[in-house]
């Protein structure tokens, strides 16, 4: 068990639509990470939240956005929703003890768009 | 700009028989790091090691063990005496070093398969 956990399991969404992704990560983890695992292929980054504030972003459009909460919960939002971002939606926190600690991952959310 | 390489898509092995993932990767950075993970059906991802790109000397632990050899950017992971329960897909990851962060690159992973 690595204490990050994600909501919804699955969800099915029409093409257009939006949709709000959570993730709760580790008490004292201030560093999460949201990644996009197409069928059949590894995870791509993102973006990544520190303190509330993004600090980092993979190559994803702006409909892509987060929001990260003093509770250590997190939100990923994706807009006008395509066929293509069917996937898996995963998060990642980490510790502030170093920069390059260990990320552990939740169990992720399903998202297929129709 | 960093990449990660498993050219095993697939490998099928006998319960006990000793598998060995290849990765290759490319960065430009001298302070990286380097990771292996285990993605069972479930879909989560599961932390096995970390390597720091400073520390070369490879290590055992339990039935894992890892070939870090930064000459060939090679950072191979071995399962000894396969199980059942090691059927997954296995993902190795890069993260920069530094102020950088630590966005993990990941390559296209090793789906095992580990037959009775």
């Amino acid at each position: 068990e690595t204490g990050v956990t994600q909501s919804p399991t699955h969800l099915i969404k029409t093409r257009g639509q939006q949709v709000t992704l959570r993730c709760s990560s580790q008490s004292g983890h201030n560093t999460v990470s949201w990644y996009q695992q197409a069928l059949g292929q590894g995870p791509q980054f993102i973006f990544q939240y520190y303190r509330e504030e993004e600090n980092g972003r993979g190559n994803f459009p702006p409909r892509f956005s987060g929001l990260q909460f003093p509770n250590y919960s997190s939100e990923l939002n994706v807009n006008a929703l395509e066929l293509d971002d069917s996937a898996l939606y995963l998060c990642a926190s980490r510790g502030d003890r170093a920069i390059q600690e260990t990320q552990y991952f939740g169990p992720g959310t399903r998202l297929l768009v129709l | 700009a960093q990449k990660v390489t498993q050219a095993q898509t697939e490998i099928s092995v006998v319960e006990k028989e000793d598998v060995t993932l290849d990765c290759v990767y490319e960065t430009r950075d001298t302070t990286y790091y380097l990771f292996w993970y285990k993605q069972p059906p479930s879909g989560e991802l599961v932390f096995l090691i970390r390597r720091n790109s400073f520390d070369e000397q490879n290590e055992i632990s339990g039935r894992y063990s890892w070939n870090f050899q930064k000459s060939t950017s090679s950072f191979n992971f071995t399962i000894t005496a396969s199980q059942v329960v090691d059927s997954a897909v296995y993902f190795c990851a890069l993260a920069r070093g530094g102020a950088a962060g630590n966005k993990l690159t990941f390559g296209g992973g090793t789906r095992v398969l580990v037959k009775p």
